[in-house]
């Protein structure tokens, strides 16, 4: 039972445009969220998060935005850079102590 | 600040060995996680530790893999004997003990089990 869902495996965006990349969640118990990029024989990088009080947080070029009700959120690049290359792993957790859980990951090329 | 380490990076074992790897959490932070990632899979929490006591292992696969914090700082995670389905990247990451603190992730040990 996947309960943080990431349906395209892959993504390919020109350098200069837009990435948006999206993430669904089936725990209506899941209250905080967050991104994570991971780069080849590397750990996963935190990027940004949003907690479910909010409906969006901006960091730079990364701004994440939530919708509760459709139990989605996304991930906005903009503008997208060759750099952003890489897996990006939406996660969720919900209460005290409770576990992060992953999605499986989608991987975004941006094209020079 | 220095970051999680991991080691070893790679690690070549035949099944039913046995193998261990070592983690040292970022300075200060009392919470640690071990997760395992299996290729095209998001990494799935094997166990968390809060200081030196286990707060979650219950995906834990306890007939072979245990793990331990004994002072509260570095961790050790250990298959014996291993699987095939034990190749995977074993992560390790460490955060505050505050609601919501950002986990940060160790570069990963590969493990593949021939």
């Amino acid at each position: 039972d996947q309960q943080v869902k990431q349906n395209s495996p892959s993504l390919s965006v020109q350098e200069g445009r837009i990435s948006i990349l999206n993430c669904d969640y089936t725990n209506s118990m899941f209250d905080y969220f967050l991104w994570y990029k991971k780069y080849p024989a590397e750990g996963p990088t935190f990027l940004i998060s949003i907690s479910s009080i909010k409906d969006k947080n901006e960091d730079g070029r990364f701004t994440v935005f939530l919708n509760k009700s459709a139990k989605h959120l996304s991930l906005h690049i903009v503008p997208s850079q060759p750099g952003d290359s890489a897996v990006y792993f939406c996660a969720a957790e919900g209460g005290a102590n409770s576990k992060l859980t992953f999605g499986k990951g989608i991987t975004l090329s941006v094209r020079p | 600040e220095a970051g999680v380490a991991q080691s070893p990076r790679y690690k070549i074992i035949e099944k039913r060995q046995s193998v261990a790897f070592w983690c040292n959490p970022i300075s200060g932070h009392a919470t640690l996680y071990w997760y395992q990632q299996i290729l095209g899979q998001g990494p799935k929490l094997l166990i968390q530790f809060q200081n030196n006591g286990v707060v979650d292992d219950s995906q834990l696969p306890k007939d072979r893999f245990s793990a331990e914090r004994l002072k509260g700082v570095d961790s050790t995670l250990k298959i014996q004997p291993a699987k095939l389905e034990d190749s995977a990247v074993y992560l390790c990451a460490s955060s505050g003990r505050r609601y919501q603190e950002t986990q940060y992730f160790g570069p990963g040990t590969r493990l593949l089990v021939l």
